[in-house]
């Protein structure tokens, strides 16, 4: 079964540091992965995707994320935080039955100190 | 282009009852599927409709049913409504087939709070 793992509810930064968020995931086939972003009582806005192209993905607002097979993880980084992006990030990989649903993570909360 | 869009943005129901929530999808995509967000977690899959059939479920009980309809749109009914049901109800629409990697696009949600 393919599964996606959030490592860390929370995570709080200064506004203009860097943002590492960890996903790791388990797939017993070469993963489609996903980042989607989630403000405050709104739905899911896509960040980025990877698809086995280039391992290293760019996505919107600044961030991006890199494929590592070995380690089997998708983390997601911006170089400096802003305080806008202070929201829920999820990780999710698309399943392998005709469906491709998403399997998302718990979610990590992401905080900006000014 | 039109976004997804779903209706009604909240709703209170008392457990027993039955609720039937809206999603439109997004224009030229085919396909909808329907995720539960408990607070505090990441959404789970309930079921996808292609074609106006169901494409798929997740581990939800039969109470969760839906439909899709020939311009694509489609309900979410949920039947015999408990506690747990209390929860962010995303629909997201994707154009099947056109080779995209599938990717969703998802509504704003609605809120059930079931009392």
């Amino acid at each position: 079964a393919q599964s996606v793992t959030q490592l860390g509810s929370h995570v709080s930064v200064s506004e203009g540091a860097l943002v590492l968020l960890r996903c790791n995931y388990s797939s017993s086939v070469p993963p489609y992965l996903f980042w989607y972003v989630q403000y405050p009582n709104q739905g899911l806005q896509l960040l980025l995707k990877y698809t086995s192209a280039a391992t290293l993905v760019k996505g919107i607002n600044g961030f991006e994320a890199e494929f590592k097979k070995s380690e089997t993880s998708f983390h997601l980084t911006k170089p400096s935080a802003h305080m806008s992006d202070a929201a829920e990030y999820f990780c999710a990989v698309r399943g392998m039955d005709s469906s491709y649903k998403l399997i998302f993570g718990s979610g990590t909360r992401l905080l900006v100190r000014p | 282009e039109t976004g997804v869009t779903q209706s009604p943005t909240h709703l209170i129901k008392t457990r027993g009852q039955q609720v039937t929530l809206r999603c439109s999808s997004q224009s030229g995509h085919n396909t909808v599927s329907w995720y539960q967000q408990a607070l505090g977690q990441g959404p789970q899959f309930i079921f996808q409709y292609y074609r106006e059939e169901e494409n798929g479920r997740g581990n939800f009980p039969p109470r969760f049913s839906g439909l899709q309809f020939p311009n694509y749109s489609s309900e979410l009914n949920v039947n015999a409504l408990e506690l747990d049901d209390s929860a962010l109800y995303l629909c997201a629409s994707s154009p099947r087939g056109r080779g995209d990697g599938y990717e969703q696009y998802f509504g704003p949600g609605t809120r059930l709070t079931v009392t």
